[in-house]
């Protein structure tokens, strides 16, 4: 039971073009969403998030917008650079309990910025 | 401020065996989450340890098992090991009532292989 996706494993855009990453959840109960970055032999990479209450957050090159009604966000960077090649996880946060802070993630998608 | 920290890098192991993996959470962090990313896929939730309590379980059998220490380093062990056990084992720390809970750190994982 997949319940973060993203659907493209892999994106190219050419460096200075806005890259756009998208996620769909299945879950009206997350209540946190996350982007992280991450790089070969490297840990992933705290990135951008957004809390269920609001539709956009921008930091610098980096927004990310939720649409609760389509339980889908995206990512958006803009302009692209060559460093910002890389896989990005999407990942949603379940508040219970329980499971305290879990984070469920999708399967990643790989940018890669061609200069 | 020491990130987090997990050893060894790579390991090797054969079916059957056992295996602890070691993560030093970041200084003043008290809570470890545990990961395992197989191969194409995002990061799956093992468990969580709080304060040295376990404190939510991802679906992971029993032969999955943790510690935290009071310094709140932790262990992972594995026990009768398996070929689908091979992935990628992350750690993450966070210290919840803070900004940092939600985003939690990463260390750089523990490339586990099951002959």
């Amino acid at each position: 039971d997949q319940q973060v996706k993203q659907n493209s494993p892999s994106l190219s855009v050419q460096e200075g073009r806005i890259s756009i990453l998208n996620c769909d959840y299945t879950n009206s109960m997350f209540d946190y969403f996350l982007w992280y970055k991450k790089y070969p032999a490297e840990g992933p990479t705290f990135l951008i998030s957004i809390s269920s209450i609001k539709d956009k957050n921008e930091d610098g090159r980096f927004t990310v917008f939720l649409n609760k009604s389509a339980k889908h966000l995206s990512l958006h960077i803009v302009p692209s650079q060559p460093g910002d090649s890389a896989v990005y996880f999407c990942a949603a946060r379940t508040h219970g309990s329980s499971n305290t802070g879990k984070l469920i993630f999708g399967q990643g998608t790989t940018l890669q910025v061609k200069p | 401020e020491t990130g987090v920290t997990q050893s060894p890098t790579h390991l090797i192991k054969t079916r059957g065996q056992q295996v602890t993996l070691r993560c030093s959470s970041q200084s003043g962090h008290n809570t470890v989450s545990w990961y395992q990313q197989a191969l194409g896929q995002g990061p799956q939730f093992i468990f969580q340890y709080y304060r040295e309590e376990e404190n939510g379980r991802g679906n992971f059998p029993p032969r999955f098992s943790g510690l935290q220490f009071p310094n709140y380093s932790s262990e992972l062990n594995v026990n009768a090991l398996e070929l689908d056990d091979s992935a990628l084992y992350l750690c993450a720390s966070s210290l919840p009532g803070t900004i940092s809970y939600n985003e939690q750190f990463f260390g750089p994982g523990t490339r586990l292989t099951v002959l």
